[in-house]
């Protein structure tokens, strides 16, 4: 079954433990981007990666670190957590052709950092 | 700038239509799309338009497109409960073909 999985998909945390959130895909799709969605401001994007190792800046950035060392694979790290990163996160993929641009999400991982 | 809205809630019964709407700021969008979440679950991709169409009808969606007002909506016909969920549009810029530019989201209540 084509799907994108996310681990863990609840984790709670206290400020400045370093965490890592897990997302894989099984459709050899070269795009793979996180979001962070918050009441009131929808999803938006922290990081995306067109390819293995090639890896860019979205919206919110601030705090955050992934890398693409495996097309499959984009982890999102979080090196010292603070409160203000509590949110649903959701890791995404998608082919890269112009013209399909339908994303594939995963469940979400809802963080609480204490 | 890049700037989608939607109200946030709307609440219809059953067997009525639904209307969502959503407004954007940057005319140059080439895609738009409406995503749909359901409790629990990451996002499902509903129905896009390409920004040259005004129109695209897939069973019980409508989108309707009005690029000179910048404004996107989704009908709903026969709305079900079970289209209870969070409904989100999106763009993505001329621009910036790479991103996808996500709205506020709007929750969706059906009623019996």
């Amino acid at each position: 079954e084509a799907q994108v999985t996310q681990n863990p998909r609840y984790l709670i945390t206290v400020t400045g433990k370093k965490l890592t959130v897990t997302c894989s895909q099984n459709m050899n799709h070269e795009y793979m981007s996180w979001y962070r969605q918050d009441p009131g401001l929808g999803l938006r994007q922290i990081y995306y990666s067109m390819n293995v190792e090639v890896t860019d800046k979205g919206d919110v950035p601030e705090g955050y670190k992934v890398s693409r060392k495996e097309k499959r694979n984009f982890p999102l790290i979080l090196e010292s957590p603070s409160p203000n990163q509590t949110s649903l996160y959701f890791c995404a993929s998608r082919p890269l052709l112009v013209g399909n641009e339908k994303l594939f999400f995963g469940s979400g991982t809802q963080l609480s950092v204490l | 700038g890049e700037d989608v809205e939607q109200s946030l809630f709307l609440s219809v019964r059953e067997g009525d239509s639904s209307v969502i709407n959503c407004t954007y700021t940057d005319s140059s969008s080439t895609y738009l799309y409406w995503y749909k979440q359901e409790p629990g679950a990451g996002l499902q991709l509903l129905t896009y338009i390409f920004s040259n169409m005004d129109m695209k009808q897939d069973q019980r969606l409508t989108v309707l497109l009005n690029k000179k007002d910048k404004h996107l909506s989704l009908r709903i016909a026969d709305t079900q409960t079970g289209d209870s969920a969070i409904y989100f549009c999106a763009e993505i810029p001329l621009y910036n073909t790479d991103k996808l530019i996500f709205g506020t989201g709007t929750r969706l209540q059906v009623f019996p």
